[in-house]
């Protein structure tokens, strides 16, 4: 089983600031997706990555993986309040990592 | 289009108790079927999935085991409930021809053990 590590843990920042969480493994990711999830509810998908350099653009979140396809980052720019949440991210087999908990305060 | 339906929502049982979690899927066939926990605020276990019928792979040894009686449910179960079940139990789905496809989560269960 491919273990995906996440950083930081915890993430607080005031409405207007920048943010990058990030999703690392010793080994290469055949393909990454990244979700959101809300208090309560499952996860959502937010994007999926599969060529190394790959960079996608939803709104406001920026997601690149890496060229070597060990590792990948969200980057959200300008966060809202409506950004809070915890950002997972899952490799091809559905494995998780330990979510990064994201508190956007207005 | 494609539902998933778990239940229940939430579920308070003493230790040494047997739980039976369901999961069922709509609208689709054959697709790979997932159960997951996760503590507060923390990523998600894998604890099982299922590409068939009958197929269950366990990803952590434990006192919960899984089972699919059919091509769309997929069933959680324990015979005795430890402290330690506790959590947010979580039932996905994805379809099974393509592994980059979205996984969709049920609304999850909420289970305290007492």
């Amino acid at each position: 089983t491919q273990l995906l590590e996440q950083s930081p843990q915890f993430l607080s920042i005031q409405e207007g600031e920048n943010l990058t969480v990030y999703c690392n493994s010793s080994s290469v990711f055949s393909s990454l997706q990244w979700y959101r999830q809300e208090p309560g509810e499952g996860p959502v998908l937010l994007v999926t990555v599969v060529t190394g350099g790959e960079v996608k653009k939803l709104k406001r979140l920026t997601f690149q993986f890496g060229d070597a396809r060990k590792d990948s980052s969200l980057h959200i720019t300008a966060a809202q309040p409506g950004d809070t949440g915890l950002y997972l991210c899952a490799e091809a087999k559905l494995t998780f990592g330990g979510g990064t908990r994201v508190l956007v305060k207005p | 289009s494609q539902t998933i339906h778990q239940w229940p929502a939430t579920l308070v049982q003493p230790v040494g108790s047997p739980l039976s979690l369901e999961c069922t899927v709509e609208g689709t066939s054959n697709p790979n079927l997932y159960w997951y926990r996760q503590a507060a605020g923390r990523g998600l276990q894998l604890l099982f999935y299922s590409v068939g019928i009958g197929q269950i792979s366990s990803e952590v040894p434990q006192n919960l085991s899984a089972s699919r009686p059919q091509d769309r449910q997929f069933i959680l179960s324990s015979k005795k409930l430890l402290l330690s079940d506790s959590g947010f139990y979580l039932c996905a789905w994805r379809d099974w021809t393509d592994w980059n496809t979205e996984a969709f989560f049920g609304q999850g269960t909420r289970l305290t053990v007492v």
